[in-house]
């Protein structure tokens, strides 16, 4: 089973610019995370779908960030325009479903650096 | 609100030395507890996880977790740790029930020296 695809692993952009990010969720999987880790802290829950649905969106920066899922499958995050302080790793999850277990599977995560 | 705290941000052990990697919640409501582990260069993947029933919950590669709901705590032990235990692991916690997700602690990073 093909684990959950991140793309690019690298950026590095100027404040004011823009970036985005792809994530790949595990087949079949529901739900979709996109979680922001910036260094020296755990990860921090920036939006969650269920199939193209919103969960929670609660803690996005809704005047520079945005996502979506259109298909209920792959998902973009967007950043516009980026400030110094986006600089960490972020990082795509999927799971069955949102109930019970809690067992989210990760991608590698993007590095976005904003000089 | 749920919230995890580890308060070790670094342990350094020697090989084959016991560890335990400490972490606090503050939930009002029940939960559901997690351990993440971080290889280097590698995403979060799930270490070991406590749901319901016996408080202690073990993982395939010798750690260990107990869930003490008086003192509202999560440690992480393993008696002997290796080399390739060197990894940052994560505390994480859920409302039991809950369409919402994990909060995650700020991490600990295991480093275990030869």
């Amino acid at each position: 089973e093909a684990g959950v695809a991140q793309s690019p692993r690298y950026k590095i952009i100027e404040k004011r610019q823009s970036v985005a990010f792809w994530c790949n969720p595990i087949s079949g999987h529901a739900t979709l995370y996109w979680y922001q880790q910036i260094l020296g802290q755990g990860p921090k829950l920036l939006i969650q779908f269920q199939n193209n649905g919103v969960v929670d969106d609660s803690q996005l920066p809704k005047d520079r960030f945005s996502a979506e899922r259109l298909k209920g499958v792959d998902s973009t995050l967007k950043i516009q325009p980026a400030k110094l302080e986006d600089s960490a790793v972020y990082l795509c999850a999927s799971s069955r479903g949102v109930e019970g277990t809690g067992e989210l599977f990760f991608g590698e995560g993007s590095r976005l650096t904003v000089l | 609100a749920q919230s995890v705290t580890q308060l070790d941000s670094q342990v350094p052990v020697f090989e084959e030395a016991p560890v335990e990697l400490r972490c606090n919640y503050s939930s009002s409501v029940s939960v559901y507890l997690f351990w993440y582990v971080q290889y280097p260069n590698q995403g979060l993947q799930l270490l070991l996880k406590y749901l319901s029933g016996s408080t202690l919950v073990e993982s395939i590669n010798g750690f260990e977790a107990e869930f003490n709901k008086s003192q509202t705590s999560f440690h992480l032990r393993k008696p002997s740790v290796h080399i390739s235990d060197t990894a940052e692991y994560f505390c994480a916690v859920k409302r039991a029930g809950s369409a919402r997700q994990l909060t995650f602690g700020s991490g600990t990073q295991l480093t275990v020296l030869p």
